[in-house]
């Protein structure tokens, strides 16, 4: 079965500053990839995805993602961040030929943002 | 932006009262599923549902049930709630095949027992 590993629990960066938040995964084949953006209170909003194709992905909000393969990662990554960008990141996997049931969440990244 | 609702948004009951938390969505995806998610923490599948009268437990074992009488409408049971059943659920659904990943949310319900 995969799983989902993101090694930081909370994070804080400067309001301007680049963020790079880190997610590693286990899987035997090439899973799909996701992260999601939780605001307190509120439920996941999808920032960006990869199926296949071009390793980089570009996503909402100004944020963008790589997949590597080698590494078995998919960071995602914000060259500068706004206040307004403080929230829950999580990253999950989904397995190729399968329900719901293989689509597993990481335990997610609490970012703060420092004025 | 994804068309799932969930109701009530926040409900605070007393020990051994019968709830149901409402899902619905208007995007006619067939899957359809329920996350349980404590403050702070990582969501745990509950449920999950590939169709009209198909559903089946997830990860996590749970009280609760459902079922999906209409492609549009999963709804979640407790028959008896405790305060273990304090949390927040998130319910979400997805397109068939080559989409079925992408998962899209409600808002959650944020259940307090007393």
């Amino acid at each position: 079965a995969q799983s989902v590993t993101q090694p930081d629990i909370h994070i804080t960066v400067s309001e301007g500053a680049s963020l790079e938040l880190r997610c590693n995964y286990s899987y035997g084949a090439t899973p799909y990839l996701f992260w999601y953006v939780q605001s307190p209170g509120q439920g996941l909003q999808l920032l960006l995805k990869y199926f296949s194709g071009d390793t980089l992905v570009q996503g909402i909000k100004g944020f963008e993602a790589e997949f590597k393969r080698s590494q078995s990662s998919f960071n995602l990554r914000k060259p500068s961040v706004h206040w307004s960008d403080a929230a829950e990141y999580f990253c999950a996997v989904g397995a190729q030929g399968n329900y719901g049931q293989n689509f597993v969440f990481g335990p997610g990244t609490r970012l703060s943002v420092l004025p | 932006e994804a068309d799932i609702y969930q109701t009530p948004r926040y409900l605070v009951i007393g020990t051994g009262k019968k709830i149901t938390l409402e899902c619905s969505q208007t995007m006619g995806h067939d899957k359809m599923y329920w996350y349980q998610q404590d403050p702070g923490m990582e969501l745990h599948l509950i449920h999950y549902s590939y169709g009209v009268n198909s559903t089946e437990k997830g990860d996590l074992s749970s009280e609760s049930t459902v079922s999906r009488i209409r492609t549009e409408h999963f709804p979640l049971t407790l028959e008896s709630a405790r305060p273990s059943h304090t949390s927040q659920y998130l319910c979400a659904s997805s397109e068939s095949a080559p989409r079925r990943y992408e998962q899209y949310f409600g808002p959650g319900t944020r259940l307090t027992v007393t």
